[in-house]
């Protein structure tokens, strides 16, 4: 009966610094995202694993980005060298099956503050 | 492409008032249409979803929204406003094009005693 959690729930880093944040999905869902939600620019997706495919990674904004997910369930975001910019609240979402029509479930997020 | 304009990124309405928020999309296949609310420090949460059928759909909390393709809207409404609605709403669109979400802007709907 869990949700989807993340941890840390706060991180604090300084410039240039790389950081992990972790996302546990539902158990039994397939589908997991990556979302970033900074005041400038909103709600905006970073990536998509489904099952064993190879993950859409259309929403990475550079290539300081990287996430994986380990044996279908837990996944880490990775952003290297980080920057003032990368400052956001990073939110991972799980679904059952295929997020188009599924309901996507949230975590609560990691708010990243970059020094 | 997808997008989705939410107008108005401040609501503000009297306890027991309508609340309106307002949701306009643009998406070049049948889009499937969600509304979520997030509470302060908390993750978001499913309001409702218009998928296929039904173009009235009823969701948590009293809410219900209306998917217009004519006017490519998908309003979202309650009869009467509680103090606990308080908090941040999000239209988003998606189709089979694609696999995540596309999102509006955020209402922050604002509830006066």
């Amino acid at each position: 009966g869990a949700g989807v959690s993340q941890s840390p729930s706060n991180k604090v880093t300084e410039k240039g610094k790389d950081v992990e944040l972790r996302c546990d999905p539902i158990s039994g869902h397939t589908a997991l995202y990556w979302y970033r939600q900074s005041l400038g620019q909103g709600l905006e997706f970073l990536i998509y694993f489904q099952g064993n495919s190879a993950p859409d990674k259309s929403g990475l904004p550079s290539d300081r980005f990287s996430a994986e997910r380990t044996g279908g369930s837990v996944s880490t975001l990775t952003i290297q060298r980080t920057q003032q910019e990368d400052s956001a609240v990073y939110l991972c979402a799980s679904s059952f099956d295929r997020g188009f029509t599924d309901t996507q479930y949230f975590g609560p997020g990691t708010r990243l503050t970059v020094l | 492409a997808q997008s989705v304009t939410q107008l108005g990124s401040h609501v503000s309405v009297s306890e027991g008032a309508l609340v309106l928020l307002r949701c306009n999309y643009s998406s070049s296949v049948p889009p499937y249409l969600f509304w979520y609310v997030q509470y302060p420090n908390q993750g978001l949460q499913l309001l409702l979803k218009y998928t296929t059928g039904a173009t009235l759909v009823k969701g948590i909390n009293g809410f219900e929204a209306e998917f217009k393709k004519s006017e490519t809207s998908f309003h979202l409404t309650k009869p009467s406003a509680h103090m606990s609605d308080a908090a941040e709403y999000f239209c988003a669109v998606s189709d089979n094009a694609g696999n995540m979400l596309t999102f509006g802007g955020g209402t922050r709907l604002m509830v006066k005693p």
